[in-house]
């Protein structure tokens, strides 16, 4: 059973609009959470991340909100860019143990300009 | 900048054959990390290491086995290939355990 899970496999977004990758976990003791981004036949590459203590975490066009009541994650890209297409993976950890990093299945994004 | 560098891009396997895939970091990591992608699922854990001559045993370790001789270096081994390893393999880097990792390219490796 998936511990974390993004179940949309893909998202076509119009170039400028607001662009919300969801992502929900079921481990309660998960902690800390990142994003990556994936081109295609390129390694993933490290986006932004979130500590457990914090509701919101902002690094230019890309917030993550966290609900732990919920269970869930967003990242929101603002304004999306036809560069943004790619996979998006969500992961988390307890803590921010490098052997108990649980990676979701990723969603494709389109951006279309 | 190199970063993480995966050795190859590319290979076609029989059942049976052995082959070692190559990873190097030039970032004086510590940490490293052989993730396999499959298709709908996300990137699971092989092995891993912690330092020079460390190796520890990731989340889907059966038929893999791993080797850091050198800080730089970290091996991956398939003994006896299945085609159920047919995947995709990504090498990481980190500078310590609380850090994000560092990604390779990948190998896509086919199993016939």
């Amino acid at each position: 059973d998936q511990q974390v899970k993004q179940n949309s496999p893909s998202l076509s977004v119009q170039e400028g609009r607001i662009s919300i990758l969801n992502c929900d976990y079921t481990n309660s003791m998960f902690d800390y959470f990142l994003w990556y981004k994936k081109y295609p036949a390129e390694g993933p590459t490290f986006l932004i991340s979130i500590s457990s203590i914090k509701d919101k975490n902002e690094d230019g066009r890309f917030t993550v909100f966290l609900n732990k009541s919920a269970k869930h994650l967003s990242l929101h890209i603002v304004p999306s860019q036809p560069g943004d297409s790619a996979v998006y993976f969500c992961a988390a950890s307890v803590g921010t143990s490098y052997d108990k990093v649980i990676f979701g299945p990723g969603t494709s994004l389109s951006v279309i300009p | 900048n190199a970063g993480v560098t995966q050795t190859p891009k590319f290979r076609v396997l029989k059942t049976g054959q052995s082959m070692t895939l190559l990873c190097a970091q030039d970032m004086n990591h510590e940490y490293m990390y052989w993730y396999r992608q499959d298709p709908g699922m996300g990137l699971r854990l092989i092995h891993y290491s912690v330092g020079e001559g460390t190796t520890a045993k990731g989340e889907v370790p059966d038929g893999y086995n791993v080797s850091r001789l050198k800080k730089q270096n970290f091996l991956l081994g398939l003994e006896s290939a299945a085609p159920s390893q047919t995947s995709v393999y990504f090498c990481a880097s980190s500078y310590s355990g609380n850090q994000p990792q560092h990604f390779g390219d990948g190998t896509r490796l086919s199993i016939l």
